[in-house]
């Protein structure tokens, strides 16, 4: 089983849509967890950091369920400029920062 | 302006031939590492230095050695490249140690092993 699992889409959906994205982790003991964007053929990005109790940052919100070892992105109100992939990201510990990412998932806001 | 430099971006070699890419980062930040970017495996750590002459082996270290002698350069080395090297390189460096440092990355080097 990999660490980190997302679906990789694409999501294909028209502005204005809201769109949620999951991602899974294996190691229960990870500490630290991220949402990263990356632009076709561009550098990651750091889009959010998530915190244990839900955090949004105007029109994107993530979640964590510990319990389930899951995340969670939701975009509302999707713009043509969200279009990119999304890389879950998460640090086993707080130590070392061996972070491990998520394959991506796709997203494509269409006109 | 704050970032950080890979060099180079494109490079097409072949099977044997030593090469170094470099990486700079002008921030002052602690912690430098990389990774290579394969469709459908997402981004893998090869190797990451929490400071100055201080290294350590990331998930996929074989075919790679790195050296941390100034605190602003982190260059990979790939001794004997080999067509499975053949990937999409960042680096990335991050203010200290930790898991809530941003990750800042490099614009990525496309090598091609042939």
């Amino acid at each position: 089983r990999k660490e980190v699992e997302q679906d990789p889409g694409p999501f294909n959906v028209p502005e204005g849509a809201t769109v949620a994205f999951n991602c899974t982790y294996s190691n229960s003991a990870s500490q630290s967890f991220f949402w990263y964007r990356q632009d076709c053929r561009k550098e990651p990005k750091l889009l959010m950091s998530v915190y244990s109790s839900g955090n949004e940052d105007g029109r994107f919100t993530a979640q964590l369920n510990r319990a389930s070892q899951y995340i969670s992105l939701l975009i509302r109100d999707s713009k043509l400029s969200d279009s990119a992939t999304y890389l879950c990201v998460v640090n086993p510990d707080n130590y070392g920062q061996n972070f491990v990412f998520g394959p991506g998932t796709r997203l494509s806001v269409l006109p | 302006e704050a970032q950080v430099t890979q060099n180079p971006r494109y490079l097409i070699t072949v099977t044997g031939k030593k090469l170094t890419v470099t990486c700079s980062q002008n921030m002052n930040h602690e912690y430098m590492s990389w990774y290579r970017q394969d469709p459908g495996l997402g981004l893998r750590q090869i190797y990451y230095s929490m400071n100055v002459e201080v290294t350590d082996k990331g998930d996929v270290p074989e075919g790679y050695k790195v050296s941390r002698k100034e605190k602003r350069n982190f260059p990979l080395i790939l001794e004997s490249p080999s067509p499975n090297q053949t990937s999409l390189y960042f680096c990335a460096s991050s203010k200290s140690g930790g898991g809530t440092g941003e990750l800042f990355f490099g614009e990525g080097s496309r090598l091609t092993v042939l």
